[in-house]
């Protein structure tokens, strides 16, 4: 069966390192991988899209890498910063329609 | 990007009785997604919903417990209906536009007594 897999622990890190999330999937051929951020009570929030034919996508502090044949996306976010304590989650999509397939995120922690 | 109005942003109902969830989007979408986050959980899609025609739900999700109107490409609502403590959740509906990231409503935080 399909799987998507996030690291469910928690990730504490120090202000200003670099934080590098995992998202591994198994049993799927996406078409793209995204990436969102959710703070407790919100909806989750748009961070990056990489598609199956890019290797790495940046934006400001944030860099993404996608290996299909590893199955598997990193997300870094570089000179971490408190603020971007949040739950980030990678959901895949392109199979089906349009449908969006999320993984069970990872609460990252920056502490100043 | 859209911006999706959803309401109510919680509620807490008694189990038996139903929940209407509604979302506006700014924009016109063809399809706009329903999907629930249990307590600690990731997103799961209950449906998917078009415009004019019936909602496709996905494998334990069906139309009778979660019914859907989807009256005009801005607006759709979803119902829990017959409610159980088991339906205590977060949901959200969420739209794609420009095919580069969904955009999600604020979410409803359901608890049923």
């Amino acid at each position: 069966s399909q799987k998507i897999e996030q690291n469910s622990e928690a990730l504490n890190i120090q202000e200003g390192k670099t934080a590098t999330l995992t998202c591994n999937y198994t049993n799927y051929s996406p078409a793209y991988l995204q990436w969102y951020r959710q703070d407790p009570g919100r909806g989750p929030v748009f961070l990056l899209l990489i598609r199956e034919n890019e290797k790495e996508k940046r934006k400001e502090r944030l860099k993404v890498t996608f290996d299909t044949t590893l199955k598997q996306s990193l997300f870094h976010i570089t000179a971490s910063q408190p603020a971007d304590s949040a739950t980030y989650l990678c959901a895949l999509g392109g199979n089906a329609g349009n449908m969006l397939t999320f993984g069970g995120g990872t609460r990252l922690m920056v502490k100043p | 990007s859209a911006v999706i109005s959803q309401k109510p942003s919680r509620d807490i109902c008694q189990r038996g009785t139903s929940l209407t969830i509604q979302c506006q989007v700014d924009s016109q979408v063809t399809m706009m997604f329903w999907y629930r986050q249990q307590p600690g959980q990731s997103l799961t899609l209950i449906a998917t919903a078009n415009q004019g025609s019936e909602a496709t739900y996905e494998s334990g999700f069906v139309i009778d417990k979660f019914p859907i109107s989807r009256p005009n490409l801005t607006f759709s609502t979803l119902t829990v209906s017959n409610m159980s403590p088991e339906d205590s959740s977060i949901y959200l509906c969420s739209v794609e536009l420009n095919g580069d990231g969904y955009t999600f409503g604020s979410g409803t935080r359901l608890t049923v007594v």
